[in-house]
């Protein structure tokens, strides 16, 4: 157990529609990842917080958003959903920016019928 | 541009077996880091290892190791008396190092199947 919780694990819904993905990082760590694990496009980084802040953006569609609350949760909202959406979304945490050492949840797989 | 490749996609080795993973990176940062992360079935991805660029030394956990070769580019996994519960698929990464060192390049992955 990584000690990152995410919700929901699992997840179906339509074209068009939107969801939110959440995310609890470890105890103490004050950056959270989004990954993106994908059959056609592997493992790719959407984005990074850190405390709060946005920190790093990777290859995150516009249709996507993320935030980091105050208590440090997060959520990646995906909206205008796509087929081509369907993939594992993990989450991880790390103490900081700079380590690099990721601690990942268990991940959301997003079914997009 | 960061690149992470590992050319095995599938490794099948019967249990006791040692086993090497390939990892060949490509990235113009003069200091980065390299990573090694297993995929269970379960789906997790586990942290395993951490390399800084710029220490070249080998290294060895129980019946994994590691081999980092600057000159080559190469990070390769080598698991020694291989497991069933060693099956999994494992991913080389590769990031910056400090300033962004949690945004990483991932390989495509191989997947290790190890028979009884």
């Amino acid at each position: 157990d990584s000690g990152v919780t995410q919700t929901p694990k699992h997840l179906i819904t339509a074209t068009g529609q939107r969801v939110t993905l959440r995310c609890s990082p470890r105890s103490g760590d004050l950056s959270v990842y989004w990954y993106q694990q994908s059959l056609d496009q592997g493992l790719q980084f959407l984005i990074q917080y850190y405390n709060g802040e946005e920190r790093a953006k990777g290859n995150i569609l516009e249709r996507f958003s993320a935030q980091q609350f105050p208590d440090l949760h997060s959520e990646l909202n995906l909206s205008s959903l796509e087929l081509g959406d369907s993939a594992l979304y993990f989450c991880a945490s790390s103490v900081d920016s700079y380590t690099g050492e990721l601690f990942f949840g268990e991940g959301s797989r997003l079914t997009v019928l | 541009a960061q690149k992470v490749t590992q050319a095995q996609t599938e490794i099948s080795v019967v249990e006791k077996e040692d086993v090497t993973l390939d990892c060949v990176y490509e990235t113009r940062d003069t200091t980065y880091y390299l990573f090694w992360y297993k995929q269970p079935p379960s789906g997790e991805l586990v942290f395993l290892i951490r390399r800084n660029s710029f220490d070249e030394q080998n290294e060895i956990s129980g019946r994994y190791s590691w081999n980092f070769q600057k000159s080559t580019s190469s990070f390769n996994f080598t698991i020694t008396a291989s497991q069933v519960v060693d099956s999994a698929v494992y991913f080389c990464a590769l990031s910056e190092a400090y300033t962004n060192a949690g945004k990483s390049t991932f390989g495509d992955g191989t997947t290790l199947t190890v028979k009884p």
